[in-house]
């Protein structure tokens, strides 16, 4: 069965400091992958989507970055963090055929 | 660009039947879907609908209008577990299938 991971759940930063959330997907090849933030009652903003192995699409300007250095592995990375990247983060696949994405369990960034 | 448009709040008693409505402006169109989303959780996959008329998956039913970019959600026989956020998205026709997410409608279900 497919399955998706993502870690960690909960993070506090400081403002400057570094940000690094993986997530992987077991149980399907050459899925598209997805980053979203979620501002507190708010919906969900595409932040980056990856066809495949190298490439990112990202959909709005801002202080991240993504990557996707295997089929079934995506990184979203910062190098300052800014108060404004607060939000939770949640990782989403798809492939085709299926029409739902898969959304994993999300990480609840605080910068202070 | 692609915008949608739900109601922000519902409220209804358990038992009952509510619907959420959810308008969209796309540039392109390759379906509406639904998500639910309880607090503090991630969104579930709860339907799909790529041509017009009704989707029904047990108590939960989709409907899709093209012609008047509308659809709506349908909850039937209404459970305080339904309490949650739902959103309607869009995907686009691109091989990326990305999504965009309407602003949510929180349902209360009370006794």
């Amino acid at each position: 069965s497919q399955t998706i991971h993502q870690w960690p759940a909960t993070l506090v930063q400081p403002v400057g400091s570094p940000l690094s959330l993986e997530c992987t997907v077991e149980g399907t090849s050459n899925p598209n992958l997805y980053w979203y933030r979620q501002a507190a009652g708010r919906g969900l903003q595409l932040l980056f989507y990856s066809v495949g192995i190298g490439q990112i699409s990202s959909e709005v300007p801002q202080n991240l970055s993504a990557s996707r250095p295997q089929d079934r592995q995506f990184i979203l990375s910062s190098k300052k963090l800014l108060l404004s990247d607060s939000g939770f983060y949640l990782c989403a696949w798809s492939v085709r055929g299926l029409h739902g994405y898969t959304f994993g369990s999300g990480t609840r960034l605080t910068v202070v | 660009g692609q915008s949608l448009e739900q109601p922000s709040e519902v409220t209804a008693v358990e038992g009952a039947i509510v619907q959420i409505n959810c308008t969209y402006q796309t540039s392109g169109f390759y379906g509406l879907s639904w998500y639910q989303q309880h607090d503090g959780g991630a969104p579930t996959f709860l339907s799909y609908n790529a041509l017009d008329g009704l989707e029904e998956t047990g108590r939960f039913s989709s409907f899709l209008s093209r012609s008047d970019s509308y659809g709506y959600l349908l909850l039937q026989e209404l459970q305080m577990k339904d309490s949650a956020s739902y959103f309607c998205a869009v995907r686009d026709p691109g091989t990326a299938s990305k999504l965009t997410f309407g602003t949510g409608t929180r349902l209360q279900v009370t006794l």
